[in-house]
């Protein structure tokens, strides 16, 4: 399966200050998402990280406030705009693998996940 | 619309089993079964498909119920490493393979 990398693992920002958020896959893949899990809960999708394109965006979610680059397979990021304490959580990197060698399913693995904590 | 899991937590001995579910109000593509311990990121266990195909894992395997929208998932002879909590992600035929997870099922193995 790909190797997954976050940078940072861990950060502790500001209020009203922004996060940038890297992932990076050790192979090329067609798929790459990003998501939130807030403390204790389950994991919430905030978009699909399209290559050369804009993300596409779940409700509840803007490119103003969570804007998401992919300039290419291996390589997204994700910045957490104008943060406020609601948005301490740890964000997910995720991406999916194709079916091939005679497996006809895909999977999706995360990355390792970045916790954030806003003061 | 996010899946619905139960239990919501269970807590076993060692060598007991379990049967965690997963419910969906949508006709699905797919189900895929992760755990995730403290601190770490989940950890892929399990897919199912439509039309019968799965993948299991050690100890572990699962059903899909297509016509009910249902999916289990069975850990028998737990082991302390079971311990964790438990997602299903559903993907259904309008989301363009985008999985959606339930709140989680955390299992607890003790000595």
């Amino acid at each position: 399966s790909a190797v997954i990398s976050q940078k940072p693992s861990r950060d502790i920002c500001q209020r009203g200050t922004s996060l940038t958020i890297q992932c990076q896959v050790d192979s090329q893949v067609t798929m790459m998402f990003w998501y939130r899990q807030q403390p204790g809960q389950s994991l919430t999708l905030i978009a699909t990280a399209n290559q050369g394109s804009e993300a596409t965006y779940e409700s509840g979610f803007v490119i103003d406030k969570f804007p998401i680059s992919r300039p290419n397979l291996t390589f997204s990021t994700l910045t957490v705009s104008n943060m406020s304490p609601e948005d301490s959580s740890i964000y997910l990197c995720s991406v999916e693998e194709l079916g091939g060698g005679g497996r006809s399913y895909n999977e999706q693995f995360f990355g390792p996940g970045t916790r954030l904590t806003v003061l | 619309q996010q899946p619905v899991q139960s239990p919501q937590a269970v807590i076993l001995r060692e060598g007991e089993d379990a049967v965690i579910n997963c419910s969906s109000s949508k006709a699905l593509y797919s189900v895929h079964w992760y755990r995730q311990k403290h601190g770490e990121a989940p950890v892929f266990l399990m897919i199912l498909l439509k039309g019968g195909e799965q993948k299991g894992h050690e100890k572990i395997s699962a059903s899909f119920n297509e016509k009910k929208q249902q999916s289990s998932l069975y850990l028998t002879a737990s082991q302390l490493s079971y311990s964790g909590t438990y997602f299903c992600g559903t993907v259904d035929f309008n989301q363009g393979g985008k999985l959606i997870f339930g709140q989680g099922t955390e299992l607890s193995v003790k000595p």
